[in-house]
């Protein structure tokens, strides 16, 4: 089947302007994480949905980061006001329950 | 909280070879899983080999290996006969047991390059 895809695949935008990001997780994947890999870093954990239940938002960086999954499938992270600090590849991954994370391709932000 | 650290940023092997990437990680839990992931330029993660830390029989996945220290807190992978599609980053990483939400933790990733 079709693994975690994410749109765009790249965005620029400009300091100030807000960001929306998406992913499709893989079909009745329960689990779905959003990270955040800075250039020559590993990723780190933003947060966390079971369904669309978001259970863990600790690892966004500001209030300025948003995150929601409204019908438990497709999830959006949003970044508003966004600073040059928000520079880096966002990766989602989905997961079945206690099993693998499927990771998605990222989306790489550059904030001019 | 814990910690995961490879130490290695860089590292080369010759085709054909055996290369080994350390990790090590930091934690007061007893049960976890521990992760090695491979991220080719493309940047898609995937995972490489899964490691139970109850189990004590040490994880292989084909030419994938790992040698779990569960006391010195050591994780490190083994590549045997390495090719050059084996070039990539390779990141380690750590998920808690009792973590619903099944968060991983990743290291700063060793860079595996691959002469022909």
């Amino acid at each position: 089947g079709a693994g975690v895809s994410q749109s765009p695949r790249y965005k620029v935008a400009k300091r100030g302007q807000d960001v929306a990001l998406r992913c499709d997780p893989i079909s009745g994947h329960v689990s779905l994480f959003w990270y955040q890999q800075a250039l020559g870093q590993g990723p780190e954990f933003l947060t966390y949905f079971q369904n669309e239940a978001q259970l863990d938002k600790s690892g966004l960086p500001s209030d300025r980061f948003f995150a929601e999954r409204p019908e438990g499938s497709v999830s959006t992270l949003k970044i508003q006001r966004t600073q040059q600090e928000d520079s880096a590849v966002y990766l989602c991954a989905s997961s079945s329950g206690a099993h693998e994370q499927y990771f998605g391709p990222g989306t790489r932000l550059t904030v001019t | 909280a814990q910690t995961v650290t490879q130490s290695q940023p860089e590292m080369s092997v010759q085709e054909a070879e055996t290369v080994t990437l350390s990790c090590t990680y930091d934690t007061s839990e007893s049960d976890y899983y521990l992760f090695w992931y491979k991220q080719p330029p493309s940047r898609q993660m995937i995972l490489v080999i899964r490691q139970e830390a109850y189990k004590q029989q040490n994880a292989t996945e084909n030419r994938f290996s790992v040698n779990f220290q569960k006391a010195a807190k050591s994780f490190s992978l083994k590549i045997s006969d390495s090719q050059l599609g084996d070039a990539a980053m390779y990141f380690c990483a750590y998920r808690s047991w009792y973590n619903q939400g099944g968060k991983l933790i990743f290291g700063q990733g060793t860079e595996l390059s691959v002469k022909p």
